[in-house]
């Protein structure tokens, strides 16, 4: 079965400042990646997603992530961050299969200072 | 794009009641989701619907009883639930189980 890694649980950065979010899977084969944001009070939004071809994807708000396979890894980076972007990013895996089951990350808290 | 939309946002009922919460989806999509989101957990998938059956059950209790009456529509039935049951349930939706899920607000459920 496939597991995904979000190491930070919490990270706080200046506005401004550039922002990585870690994320790490565990899967046979190259999954299908995702990354969402969920503001309070909200659900859960799409920024982005690799299916496959370029490694680095865009997304919205200003969002790319770059999946490196060596490294298993689908790292959610923003160079310039405002303070909108204060939420809890989750990163997820589904296997390319037709009976493919997401797997959510714990997530990760962003907090912006001013 | 109308999205997902949940009803009630808020919902309060005690240990004995019986109530429901509702997700409707007008994207055409084929999956349909539960979810559980308690404070400082992880997303707990409870139950997954693909083509109005029902393909996954998370060893959810009993005490919670989805349907699906078509494509646009999951239930969430409620009946003697805890105190621990208290959380942000959350529907989504997607074309089918590869792709991206788009998801509703919410509903603030609060056990008394």
């Amino acid at each position: 079965a496939q597991s995904v890694t979000q190491p930070d649980i919490h990270i706080t950065v200046s506005e401004g400042a550039s922002l990585e979010l870690r994320c790490n899977y565990s899967y046979g084969a190259t999954p299908y990646l995702f990354w969402y944001v969920q503001s309070p009070g909200q659900g859960l939004q799409l920024l982005l997603k690799y299916f496959s071809g370029d490694t680095l994807v865009q997304g919205i708000k200003g969002f790319e992530a770059e999946f490196k396979r060596s490294q298993s890894s689908f790292n959610l980076r923003k160079p310039s961050v405002h303070w909108s972007d204060a939420a809890e990013y989750f990163c997820a895996v589904v296997p390319n299969t037709n009976a493919g089951k997401s797997t959510f990350g714990d997530g990760t808290t962003l907090t912006v200072k001013p | 794009e109308t999205g997902v939309t949940q009803t009630p946002r808020h919902l309060v009922m005690g240990m004995t009641n019986k109530k429901s919460l509702k997700c409707e989806q007008h994207l055409g999509h084929n999956a349909m989701y539960w979810y559980k989101q308690s404070a400082k957990k992880p997303l707990e998938l409870m139950f997954v619907y693909s083509l109005e059956e029902r393909v996954e059950n998370n060893s959810v209790p009993s005490r919670f009883s989805p349907e699906c009456p078509n494509s646009s529509h999951l239930f969430l039935h409620l009946h003697t639930l805890q105190p621990e049951d208290s959380a942000l349930y959350l529907c989504a939706s997607s074309q089918d189980s590869t792709q991206p899920q788009h998801f509703g607000d919410g509903t603030r459920l609060s056990i008394l």
